[in-house]
């Protein structure tokens, strides 16, 4: 059964810091992987997804890489804002008909 | 579009009532999802919908839920009866296809708070 992990559960920065946030898995045959934002009474919004046959996807200030054979994902966010306070959530898909299994999250705060 | 829409935002309730969560999905969109929040076990699948009808259900707590699709703008998850350990925010997604490069789409959540 595929298990995802989201280390650590709280992160505080101060803002422009450079930050890594990090989820691992323990099936590696994924089908793609999924960061999502969830902001605080809110639903959740997707972020970037990554195919299996992909190493990375980037948007904007965000980069996300896979290194599908040790099971694990990081989430980059350059030059920090306060606006980026939100909870981190990943997402792996292990085969195309199967839907996602979701680590617990990152709570990001950055302070200004 | 409104994105998915769930109803109401905000239950609170007595142990033993039943409870009702509405979601109308995207339009076009073939899968609709009901997720389950709370601290201690994070996000947690219950059950999804494939065309209206119920894919996988393995996720529902027990025979207490239910869930229901009787067409492609409406769904209902339904506790009968509700006890205290039920509450969390119960999420609605949906999505056009299941493994396409599309995304599911979340709507706000509903905070169902059983005394």
């Amino acid at each position: 059964k595929q298990e995802v992990t989201q280390i650590p559960a709280a992160l505080s920065v101060p803002e422009g810091e450079n930050l890594v946030l990090n989820c691992s898995f323990t099936d590696s045959a994924i089908y793609n992987l999924q960061w999502f934002r969830q902001d605080p009474g809110k639903g959740l919004t997707s972020l970037l997804l990554i195919q299996s046959s992909q190493r990375e996807q980037t948007s904007g200030r965000l980069n996300a890489s896979l290194d599908k054979s040790s099971g694990r994902s990081t989430l980059y966010i350059a030059a920090s804002q306060p606006g980026d306070s939100a909870t981190y959530l990943c997402a792996v898909r292990n085969s195309g008909n199967t839907p996602l299994v979701f680590g617990k999250g990152t709570r990001l705060s950055v302070i200004a | 579009d409104a994105g998915v829409i769930q109803s109401p935002r905000h239950e609170v309730t007595e142990m033993g009532q039943e409870v009702t969560l509405r979601c109308k999905p995207i339009s076009g969109h073939d899968y609709l999802f009901w997720y389950r929040q709370t601290m201690m076990r994070g996000l947690e699948l219950l059950i999804y919908f494939n065309n209206n009808v119920p894919i996988d259900d393995s996720g529902m707590p027990e025979d207490r839920f239910s869930a229901k699709m009787p067409n492609a703008s409406f769904s209902t998850l339904k506790i009968q009866p509700s006890e205290p350990r039920d509450s969390a925010v119960y999420f609605c997604a949906s999505s056009f296809g299941l493994a396409r490069q599309e995304t599911q789409y979340f709507g706000p959540g509903t905070r169902l708070l059983v005394l």
